[in-house]
């Protein structure tokens, strides 16, 4: 059981917007940082989001993050197929003095 | 860019050892932190340990009293050690940069198979 939940799978149709949720705790995400990562299949993971909010360098503006208190989100706009694949949240954990993973979300386009 | 690649045995017996290196190029391993990220197969990411630039190490509690990451900075390296395997260790085992606000450079992955 991840200390970061997500959930398992979300789905959109080309075009869609879609959200994908990362909840923790005080601990984790109510204190630090949350990135986030894009691992298409058979591929390693890819850092999409940083620090809450920031896309690095060629990661387009379709992807975008957020954070409010111990949840943090990743929106996807004007989804493409290309977009499929599982997505997940990371953060420093203060208590465990650990990075925690999300479990993974398994993006689906429709 | 950065480009980080991981190297090791892709078998390896119960109770035995796991050793695996990354060699990093484009960039110099005397900065940054540098980290072990595991897969298991049709699983999540699960964070191992880093290393830091002045070799201060962190490591995931239920793995500490089996892991030791290294570097050699002359070689442009960075190593994971995980004593005493079983099944539930193997994986795709990913070297990466980062480990302080993010992990920004990944390697391509190397699958570790714990079996007689």
């Amino acid at each position: 059981q991840s200390v970061l939940t997500q959930p398992p799978s979300a789905s959109g149709t080309p075009g869609q917007r879609v959200t994908i949720s990362c909840s923790g705790s005080s601990s984790n995400i109510g204190s630090n940082t949350v990135s986030w990562y894009q691992q298409l299949p058979g591929t390693a993971p890819k850092l999409l989001i940083d620090s809450n909010n920031q896309r690095p360098s060629g990661v387009p503006d379709r992807f975008s993050g957020s954070k409010s208190g111990t949840s943090a989100s990743l929106a996807l706009s004007g989804l493409l197929s290309e977009d499929e694949g599982d997505y997940y949240c990371a953060t420093w954990d203060d208590s465990l003095k650990t990075w925690v993973f999300g479990g993974g979300t398994k993006l689906t386009v429709l | 860019q950065v480009q980080l690649q991981e190297s090791g045995p892709g078998l390896v017996k119960p109770s035995e050892t796991l050793s695996l290196t990354c060699t990093v190029s484009g960039g110099s391993i005397s900065a940054s932190y540098w980290s072990w990220i595991r897969q298991p197969p049709g699983k999540g990411l699960e964070y191992i340990g880093f290393i830091t630039h002045s070799g201060r190490t962190n490591y995931r509690p239920s793995l500490k009293s089996r892991v030791t990451i290294s570097a050699d900075t002359s070689e442009s390296q960075f190593s994971l050690r995980l004593t005493s395997v079983t099944a539930a260790d193997t994986a795709v085992y990913y070297c990466a940069r980062g480990g302080y606000h993010n992990f920004d450079h990944w390697g391509q992955g190397t699958l570790v198979t714990v079996s007689s």
